[in-house]
C-alpha cells in the first residue's frame, strides 16, 4: 500500500515561493498520477494540477497557470510542487494525491502541508 | 472547465438515517466522478469512483450512482464516524473540479 509523506510546514512573507515535496513509499510514483489540491481555512477543495512522470502528462487549473510549477524525481519517488508570487490567499493546507491503478483518481493522499503567508 | 454543483451543503440527520447528496455536472462527464469524504484536520478519503464503485476499505452502507450531468451519494443506515464534509469531483477532463461541499451534521 502506497504511503505519500509531504513535507513540513513552511511561513512565507508575501511574494515568496514554496516548494513542497511529496515522497512516496510502498510503491511508486512513476506511472501514476499526482494531483496537487489546495485547501483554504474554512473552505472546500481546489484541484490545482497534475502530473504523471512516465508519459510527461502536465496539466494547470487556471487559477494556478503561470504561478505553479509540478516536477518529478525519480531516484527518490518524490513529486514537488512550487508556487510562486505567494500571496495571503494561499495561505491553506495543500495536498497531493496519488492515483490509484488503472485510473487517474486521487485514491491515496498525503497528510497535507500547511503553508501560511503573512508579512 | 465543468462546473460541479453539489446540494445540499449542508444537511443535518441522525444515527440510523438515510441521506443522499447530489452533484450536478455541467456537462456530461458519462461515469467519471469520484466522492471523498473529509473528517476535520485530516485529507480527503476516496470513497466512490467511476460514480459507482467503491473505493477500497469504504463500508456497503455507501453507495454511488448516476451518469451523464447527475450523480448521488447515498448513505444508508449513518453512524456516528459518518458525520463529516463530502465531496465530488469530475475527472473527465482537465482541470478535474470539485464540487463545494456537503457538510453532514448530526440532527
Amino acid at each position: 500500500q502506497v504511503q505519500l509523506m509531504q513535507s513540513g510546514a513552511e511561513v512565507k512573507k508575501p511574494g515568496a515561493s514554496v516548494k513542497i515535496s511529496c515522497k512516496a513509499s510502498g510503491d511508486t510514483l512513476f506511472n501514476h498520477y499526482v494531483h496537487w489540491v489546495r485547501q483554504a481555512p474554512g473552505q472546500g477543495l481546489e484541484w490545482m494540477g497534475i502530473i504523471k512522470p512516465e508519459d510527461g502528462t502536465l496539466s494547470y487549473a487556471q487559477n494556478f497557470q503561470g504561478r505553479v510549477t509540478l516536477t518529478w524525481d525519480t531516484s527518490t519517488n518524490t513529486v514537488y510542487m512550487e508556487l510562486n508570487s505567494l500571496t495571503s490567499d494561499d495561505t491553506a493546507v495543500f495536498y497531493c494525491a496519488r492515483s490509484q491503478s488503472g485510473s487517474s483518481v486521487s485514491g491515496h493522499w498525503g497528510q497535507g502541508t500547511l503553508v501560511t503567508v503573512s508579512s | 472547465d465543468i462546473k460541479m454543483t453539489q446540494s445540499p451543503s449542508t444537511l443535518s440527520a441522525s444515527v440510523g438515517d438515510r441521506v443522499i447528496v447530489t452533484c450536478r455536472a455541467s456537462q456530461s462527464i458519462s461515469k467519471w466522478l469520484a466522492w471523498y469524504q473529509q473528517k476535520p484536520g485530516k485529507a480527503p478519503s476516496l470513497l466512490i469512483y467511476e460514480a459507482s464503485s467503491l473505493g477500497g476499505g469504504v463500508p456497503s452502507r455507501f453507495s454511488g450512482s448516476g451518469s451523464g450531468t447527475e450523480f448521488t451519494l447515498t448513505i444508508d443506515s449513518l453512524q456516528p464516524d459518518d458525520f463529516a464534509t463530502y465531496y465530488c469531483q469530475q475527472y473527465r477532463a482537465f482541470p478535474y473540479t470539485f464540487g463545494l461541499g456537503t457538510k453532514l451534521e448530526i440532527k
